[in-house]
């Protein structure tokens, strides 16, 4: 499966909102929902924020949503704070039992 | 506390093995997938495959077929991923990582330390 794609890089002012987008084909984002969102830091573990296209484990804060609508599934960050800087990853279920993450997004909050 | 503990850095020549061990605690081990996901440097994320360790039952993502295996030791509540025939673009962060109880799906919610392997001759 090719990587899904998702923007190199964007950035926003402190309390503003951004979204990442991540879009794939038929074979993955637009046929299940199971797009899930990482957070990763410089030099530390992913972290999960959003499983199932829209569901936010406990402890992730309600600032960050997702959504999909057909091939492309989306991560919105309200409300942006300094330590929302980091490199955001989309993964989706891709069938046959197989999962295919996105290229990455490096989050910038200027 | 749910926790995945990796085994420690990797040195390998070019075309020999490397296997890294992740050992969970705080939770039923067979009750959940594990995932092994590798970060090459300044790299994205590559998901590599995933072992159910109730049955021992394993998928490999087509990159990796044929070169990896994963394993798991119930006694210990520990999964291993071994991977043969190293080359220099092997060289990454090999991290473990806890699935959904009940399927596949990517769903990571747990994610070990993560494990270095450097490719060098």
């Amino acid at each position: 499966q090719s990587a899904l794609t998702q923007p190199r890089s964007v950035s926003g002012s402190p309390g503003h909102s951004v979204t990442i987008s991540c879009t794939g084909t038929s074979s993955d984002v637009g046929t299940y929902n199971f797009v899930s969102w990482y957070q990763q830091h410089p030099g530390k573990a992913p972290k999960l924020i959003i499983y199932d296209v829209l569901k936010r484990p406990s402890g992730v804060p309600d600032r960050f949503s997702g959504s999909k609508s057909g091939n492309t599934a989306s991560l919105t960050i309200s409300g942006l704070q300094a330590e929302d800087e980091a490199d955001y990853y989309c993964c989706s279920y891709a069938g046959t039992y197989n999962s295919v993450f996105g290229g990455g997004t490096k989050l910038t909050v200027v | 506390q749910v926790q995945l503990l990796q085994s420690g850095a990797e040195v390998r020549e070019p075309g020999a093995s490397v296997k890294v061990s992740c050992k969970a605690s705080g939770y039923t081990f067979t009750g959940y997938y594990i995932h092994w996901v590798r970060q090459a440097p300044g790299q994205g994320l590559q998901w590599m495959g995933w072992m159910n360790p109730n049955s021992g039952g394993t998928n490999y993502a087509e990159n990796f077929q044929g070169r990896v295996t994963m394993t798991r030791d119930t006694s210990f509540s520990t999964a291993y991923m071994a991977l043969t025939s190293l080359e220099f673009d092997d060289a990454a962060v090999y991290y473990c990582a806890r699935g959904d109880s009940s399927n596949w799906t990517p769903k990571f919610d747990y994610w070990g330390q993560g494990t270095l392997v450097t490719v060098s001759s």
